[in-house]
């Protein structure tokens, strides 16, 4: 069964708009991990955030914000004012606790247009 | 900078020659993992060691195998190569320590084309 599924494929804004990338997961682990990776054109993969099952509190950091909700195995990721460098394909990502094994999205394609 | 090494970055060859890849984890990361990305497609997890021992197999080939050294490094052989195995190869270790799963830091990935 997929365990993260990142339905939209691809994104297109015009630049400064504000852009939300969604995530859905599945676990039946009540400890778990989320990520969300970015990769640019270049094709290196950069870690964005991490975030615990008991942590649901939302985090920003600059022009980046993320929502996670339990209630409905979502976390979303929030770009505000867009750039042109914002432009990658985003993965979100699940970890259990048991077994140290990773679960990637199929990633959303995200262009910035200027 | 991730701290992961990945060797070599681009690599050219025929079609059922065997290349390894090579992979150095960060310092103290104990697990590494191997991941395939083909063009415009998604992460596809290959396998994945932790100090040494074989953790978990994820979509790899049997023409494909990896080991992890007492050292910690990786290596991820390919054989028999096909044109589909032309693909960006990534390595990526994490601490993984046992119920808290920090997160993967990956190489820059070594871009293999099978021509």
């Amino acid at each position: 069964a997929q365990k993260v599924t990142q339905a939209q494929t691809e994104i297109s804004v015009v630049e400064k708009e504000d852009v939300t990338l969604d995530c859905v997961y599945e676990t039946r682990d009540t400890t778990y991990y989320l990520f969300w990776y970015k990769q640019p054109p270049s094709g290196e993969l950069v870690f964005l955030i991490r975030r615990n099952s008991f942590d649901e509190q939302n985090e920003i950091s600059g022009r980046y914000s993320w929502n996670f909700q339990k209630s409905t195995s979502s976390f979303n990721f929030t770009i505000t004012a867009s750039q042109v460098v914002d432009s990658a394909v985003y993965f979100c990502a699940l970890s259990e606790a048991i077994g140290n094994q990773f679960y990637f999205g199929t990633g959303t394609s995200l262009t910035v247009i200027p | 900078d991730s701290g992961v090494t990945q060797t070599p970055k681009h690599l050219i060859t025929a079609t059922g020659q065997r290349v390894t890849l090579r992979c150095s984890p960060r310092s103290g990361d104990l697990s590494v993992y191997w991941y395939q990305q083909s063009l415009d497609q998604g992460l596809q997890f290959l396998i994945h060691y932790y100090n040494g021992e074989e953790r978990a197999k994820g979509n790899i080939l049997e023409r494909f195998s990896a080991q992890q050294f007492p050292d910690l490094h990786s290596e991820l052989n390919l054989s028999s190569l096909e044109l589909g195995d032309s693909a960006l190869y990534f390595c990526a270790s994490s601490v993984a320590i046992a119920g808290d799963t920090g997160e993967l830091f990956f190489g820059e990935g070594s871009r293999l084309t099978v021509l």
